[in-house]
């Protein structure tokens, strides 16, 4: 199947700062990637949808200046957590569409562990 | 909007048993449905999908079985193994939704003893 990659697999910072998360299909290009967070032992939580030139669309209740999300190319999403606090220490995971002719999968990445100090 | 669990419910299996794991839906308009299996510390895999004009689809050792009349889909794992244990989520997308967003469910922990 087809891979997706996130770096870096773990990430701890200071409160405050700021923290970019990137996501890349590695054998596919991904018009449509996806952003999900995922508290212990809970589901994965929809952030964000990511488009390939436009910008992302955002799921209610996630606040769009806190976590900036950029899609420059067909196989490149980046999340960044700006002014990063402890709550916001979670396991984010990213997901690439691959939509063609047979096939419309969705892929994720290993995700990010993220510890806010 | 996205299920959200704080208990995760727990299966507990002797190794070659089959397990069943059941998931209930709510968007009666989804049409199309996908198991993943989430290791600790790692991303979902895909392990099987199903479309809604189906009922019922088999892969290696797994089957999926779709009910659409009580929205409930279930994952079945024959001779299950402890490589098995882990977090399995269905998933859910409905065509008229866009980019093809998924909605998870609240995911099952499967623990499979030697």
């Amino acid at each position: 199947g087809a891979v997706v990659s996130q770096h870096p697999s773990w990430v701890i910072c200071k409160s405050g700062t700021s923290v970019k998360i990137e996501c890349r299909s590695l054998d596919f290009q991904a018009t449509t990637m996806f952003w999900y967070r995922q508290f212990p032992k809970q589901s994965l939580m929809l952030m964000a949808t990511s488009n390939e030139g436009s910008k992302a669309t955002y799921e209610q209740g996630v606040e769009k200046d806190k976590f900036l999300i950029n899609h420059a190319s067909l196989t490149l999403s980046t999340l960044t957590v700006t002014s990063a606090h402890p709550e916001d220490s979670s396991f984010y995971i990213c997901s690439a569409r691959d939509s063609g002719f047979l096939t419309d999968t969705q892929y994720f990445g290993p995700g990010t562990r993220l510890t806010v100090l | 909007g996205e299920s959200v669990g704080l208990h995760l419910p727990t299966l507990s299996v002797q190794e070659g048993d089959n397990s069943i794991i059941n998931c209930a839906y709510s968007n009666s308009a989804s049409d199309y449905f996908i198991w993943y299996k989430q290791e600790s510390g790692k991303g979902p895999q895909f392990i099987i999908d199903i479309r809604s004009n189906m009922d019922k689809r088999q892969g290696q050792r797994v089957t999926v079985l779709l009910n659409k009349t009580v929205k409930h889909l279930s994952l079945q794992i024959a001779a299950t193994q402890p490589g098995d244990s882990a977090v399995y989520f269905c998933a859910e997308i409905s065509e008229s939704t866009s980019y093809g967003k998924l909605t998870f469910g609240q995911g099952t922990i499967l623990t499979v003893h030697p």
